[in-house]
């Protein structure tokens, strides 16, 4: 199946530090990526919607300027988080849809990273 | 706006059958999934529901009523490996963006021996 890789699993860093998120499709293309935000015991959160050549869509709430993406391929999206603050702290997961994935099922299926836990101390 | 409704938490014991439900209010219709997601681990993808009546894969399976706004996740047989959270999500019609995702806030099950 397809297999979205997500990296790092884990960072820690000081408060006013930026750090770089990638979320890479390995097995098939993706013209579009997704960037979630999941707190302890919650749900995901949509943050933006990452497009392939052009600039993401953040959804109402997520300050653009504080998370950075750049999707400057069909199979890799990076998320940064700028000067990060403990408030940052959480689970980030990406997700991506295949782009060849053909009629049915799979065309809609959103596979997903195995997230990036930020702690900001 | 979109409202995506789920039960916190479930308990079950092992073997018996559990139902998970999911109610949601959104701006248009373009399918239900549901996704099972291990604590600290990603979702993976369990079902996928665009018309009425019962998808059935295995020991799950899925049900989706447009005209009531209802979803649920069946679970047969349970395992304890089934311990996760189980997160409904709908795909709102005409977005711009790809297949967009709204998820409900997920439904922690617990299964006891």
């Amino acid at each position: 199946g397809a297999v979205v890789s997500q990296h790092p699993s884990w960072v820690i860093c000081k408060s006013g530090t930026s750090v770089k998120i990638e979320c890479r499709s390995l097995d098939f293309q993706a013209t579009t990526m997704f960037w979630y935000r999941q707190f302890p015991k919650k749900s995901l959160m949509l943050m933006a919607t990452s497009n392939e050549g052009s600039k993401a869509t953040y959804e109402q709430g997520v300050e653009k300027d504080k998370f950075l993406i750049n999707h400057a391929s069909l199979t890799l999206s990076t998320l940064t988080v700028t000067s990060a603050h403990p408030e940052d702290s959480s689970f980030y997961i990406c997700s991506a849809r295949d782009k060849l994935a053909g009629s049915g099922i799979a065309k809609n299926i959103q596979y997903f990273g195995a997230g990036t836990r930020l702690s900001v101390l | 706006g979109q409202n995506i409704d789920q039960p916190t938490e479930m308990t079950a014991t092992e073997g018996a059958i559990v139902q998970i439900n999911c109610t949601y209010q959104t701006s248009g219709f373009n399918g239900l999934f549901w996704y099972q997601q291990h604590a600290g681990e990603a979702p993976t993808f369990l079902s996928y529901n665009v018309l009425d009546g019962l998808e059935e894969k295995g020991r799950f399976s899925s049900f989706l009523s447009r005209s009531k706004g209802y979803s649920y996740l069946l679970l047969k047989e349970l395992q304890m490996k089934d311990s996760a959270s189980y997160l409904c999500a709908v795909r709102p019609q005409g977005n711009n963006a790809g297949n967009m995702l709204t998820f409900g806030g997920g439904t922690r099950l617990m299964v006891k021996p």
